[in-house]
């Protein structure tokens, strides 16, 4: 059964303060790692995609990383408006149809 | 449509009372996917849809459940006889791919409370 964990559950930054978003996965074969970004009663947002160890992604303030058995989200100089739910999810090889196995997400609160 | 929309945005309902939540998916996208996402957890998979036929129901919690995208495009989760464990925030995804390989665009979703 595919897995995926996430930690911290929240995590509280100053602006300016970098950090970093772990996600542990377990998966039968994994074909993508997905990121997205939550806000309060709003959809999952897309952030990025990667497929394989050693890959990274940049957008703005964010980067994501992927070995054979985590992802981490680094933020870099936080503002507050990156505060938001962070979800991490897996696409399995096995996955006929590409679902997504999503871990609980992180919590994030940037304050000014 | 610029967006995957969703209606309600919130519902209430008794237990036992049925509900009808619709899903407009973006204009021309092949892939429709429903999510369930309780407080304080992630979105699970419900059931997936190719054009009009649905190929995977294996996320349905109980045969309370039935989902249906008669033509391809706008879809319905229907859930018959509401229970309080229901309660949750259901997640409408479509892509524009025949499966979901390059990720989804999510709607605002519709959160359910069963009273």
């Amino acid at each position: 059964e595919d897995q995926v964990t996430q930690s911290p559950e929240a995590l509280r930054l100053q602006e300016g303060e970098s950090s970093s978003l772990n996600c542990s996965y377990t998966v039968s074969g994994l074909r993508g790692l997905f990121w997205y970004r939550q806000d309060p009663g709003k959809g999952p947002e897309f952030l990025f995609t990667l497929y394989s160890a050693g890959e990274e992604k940049e957008k703005e303030r964010l980067k994501a990383t992927l070995t054979k058995k985590e992802s981490f989200l680094h933020i870099t100089a936080p503002k507050p408006e990156d505060s938001a739910t962070y979800l991490c999810a897996v696409q399995a090889r096995n996955s006929g149809y590409s679902t997504l196995t999503f871990g609980k997400g992180t919590m994030l609160l940037v304050s000014p | 449509g610029a967006g995957v929309s969703q209606s309600p945005r919130y519902k209430v309902a008794k237990r036992g009372q049925d509900v009808a939540l619709r899903c407009d998916p973006i204009s021309g996208h092949v892939s429709l996917f429903w999510y369930q996402q309780a407080l304080g957890q992630g979105p699970e998979f419900l059931t997936y849809f190719q054009n009009e036929a649905q190929l995977d129901k294996s996320g349905l919690p109980s045969d309370r459940f039935f989902a249906e995208r008669p033509e391809g495009s706008v879809s319905t989760l229907k859930i018959q006889r509401t229970q309080q464990e229901d309660s949750a925030v259901y997640l409408c995804a479509s892509s524009l791919a025949r499966t979901g390989f390059y990720g989804y665009t999510f709607g605002s979703g519709t959160r359910l409370t069963v009273v």
